[in-house]
């Protein structure tokens, strides 16, 4: 079964500075997806970013960008020139591509703080 | 709007009693997913459909039930046998999650639900 980890609780940025959010992933599986989500004080999930597997190229969207390490099973969140808005539960998630089960396997999240 | 409703948005039950969380979707998906997220944990996926009359148990599906008669509509019922439903409930939708598309879930607002 894959399992997804992210080993910081808690994490804090100083507004318009960067941070990284870690995750890592156990899976015997070649083909997947990866995902980002933000879930802010209003508890709506939302998709910051996706990777699939077999792209090696890291995947960004405006000011958020992954690193993605297949070999390492590693898939880190970098955000850049941190804002207020930024601050939330972030959430990393592995999907199986292909199969018949679409469902998502979360970690534990990571909660970020933004310092004005 | 296509979007995902959930509701109510808080629900108070006392103990022993059945209660039913409603889904609906407008988006004209045809996967539908329940996940249970509690303090300090990722989401856990309680039951999933990929198509009408047809539904699947996930990883924690004690204590629950589900009905998929409608394409739009996937309700979520917390029985007495769950032995701690004080939780906070995510509906989900995507497109069917076969083949090689990513599939993004688009998720609802949630429900609130406390024991007494």
């Amino acid at each position: 079964a894959q399992t997804v980890t992210q080993s910081q609780p808690e994490m804090s940025v100083q507004e318009a500075e960067t941070v990284t959010l870690s995750c890592t992933y156990d899976t015997s599986e070649s083909d997947y997806y990866l995902f980002w989500y933000k879930q802010p004080p209003s508890r709506q999930m939302i998709l910051v970013i996706r990777q699939e597997a077999y792209k090696q190229q890291n995947a960004t969207e405006n000011r958020f960008s992954v690193n993605f390490q297949k070999a390492a099973k590693s898939f880190s969140l970098k955000i850049s020139d941190s804002q207020l808005g930024d601050a939330a539960m972030y959430f990393c998630a592995y999907r199986s591509q292909g199969g018949s089960q679409g469902n998502l396997i979360f970690g534990k999240g990571t909660k970020l703080s933004v310092k004005p | 709007d296509g979007g995902i409703t959930q509701s109510p948005k808080y629900l108070f039950r006392k103990e022993g009693q059945n209660v039913t969380l409603s889904c609906e979707q407008n988006l004209n998906h045809d996967a539908m997913y329940w996940y249970r997220q509690d303090p300090g944990q990722g989401l856990r996926l309680i039951y999933y459909s990929q198509i009408v009359n047809d539904f699947q148990k996930g990883d924690i599906a004690e204590g629950y039930s589900v009905s998929r008669e409608k394409k739009e509509s996937f309700p979520l019922t917390v029985t007495s046998a769950q032995k701690n439903p004080t939780a906070f409930y995510l509906c989900a939708s995507s497109t069917e999650p076969t083949g090689t598309d990513y599939n993004e879930q688009f998720f609802g607002p949630g429900t609130r639900l406390t024991v007494l």
